[in-house]
């Protein structure tokens, strides 16, 4: 079975700094996809960014980018000019190729904080 | 564009009781995932439903079940609760099953069993 792991359960970046949220997983797959999700107080979960296994090149969403380590089974999230929006839980999660069975894999999460 | 809806948005039961969770998905979407978040905890795989069929279960007891209509909104019923069915219950929809799809998540039914 597949599991996530995300080793920062808290962390904090000052606004406009740079902070990077790490996740690491385990599967015997060769094809899947990964995510980032965000969970504010409101609770929607929100796709922060999204990356396919079989792509070498790293994803990018404005302010977000991942650095995708297949061979090492990491996919650390940064976020750059970091937003008091930014403040949220962060759930990095896997997800099969073919959606079947155990849909998505979801880490135990990282509760970031933005100071002012 | 309507997105994904819950309903209720807080409950409160019993020991025992059942209660029936209920979620309207994105329109044009055919698939729904439901999902049990524990408190501080990333949220848990329930099942999935596809055009009104289950299609993936994950490690949780017949106790719970589903439904899906063919409006393609969905039902998560739990009977005999547990002080441990606690949590909030998230439900997803997405165009498909297959795994390149986004899912879309709704805000979440908060259900507190005393």
């Amino acid at each position: 079975a597949q599991t996530v792991t995300q080793s920062q359960p808290e962390m904090s970046v000052q606004e406009a700094e740079t902070v990077t949220l790490s996740c690491t997983y385990d599967t015997s797959e060769s094809d899947y996809y990964l995510f980032w999700y965000k969970q504010p107080p409101s609770r929607q979960m929100i796709l922060v960014i999204r990356q396919e296994a079989y792509k070498q090149q790293n994803a990018t969403e404005n302010r977000f980018s991942v650095n995708f380590q297949k061979a090492a089974k990491s996919f650390s999230l940064k976020i750059s000019d970091s937003q008091l929006g930014d403040a949220a839980m962060y759930f990095c999660a896997y997800r099969r190729l073919d959606n079947y069975g155990q849909n998505f894999v979801f880490g135990p999460g990282t509760r970031l904080s933005v100071l002012p | 564009e309507t997105g994904v809806t819950q309903s209720p948005t807080h409950l409160i039961k019993t020991r025992g009781q059942q209660v029936t969770l209920r979620c309207s998905s994105q329109s044009g979407h055919n698939t729904v995932s439901w999902y049990q978040q524990a408190l501080g905890q990333g949220p848990q795989f329930i099942f999935q439903y596809y055009r009104e069929e289950e299609n993936g279960r994950g490690n949780f007891p017949p106790r719970f079940s589903g439904l899906q209509f063919p409006n393609y909104s969905s039902e998560l019923n739990v009977n005999a609760l547990e002080l441990d069915d606690s949590a909030l219950y998230l439900c997803a929809s997405s165009a498909s099953t297959g795994g390149n799809n986004e899912q879309f998540f709704g805000p979440g039914t908060r259900l507190t069993v005393l």
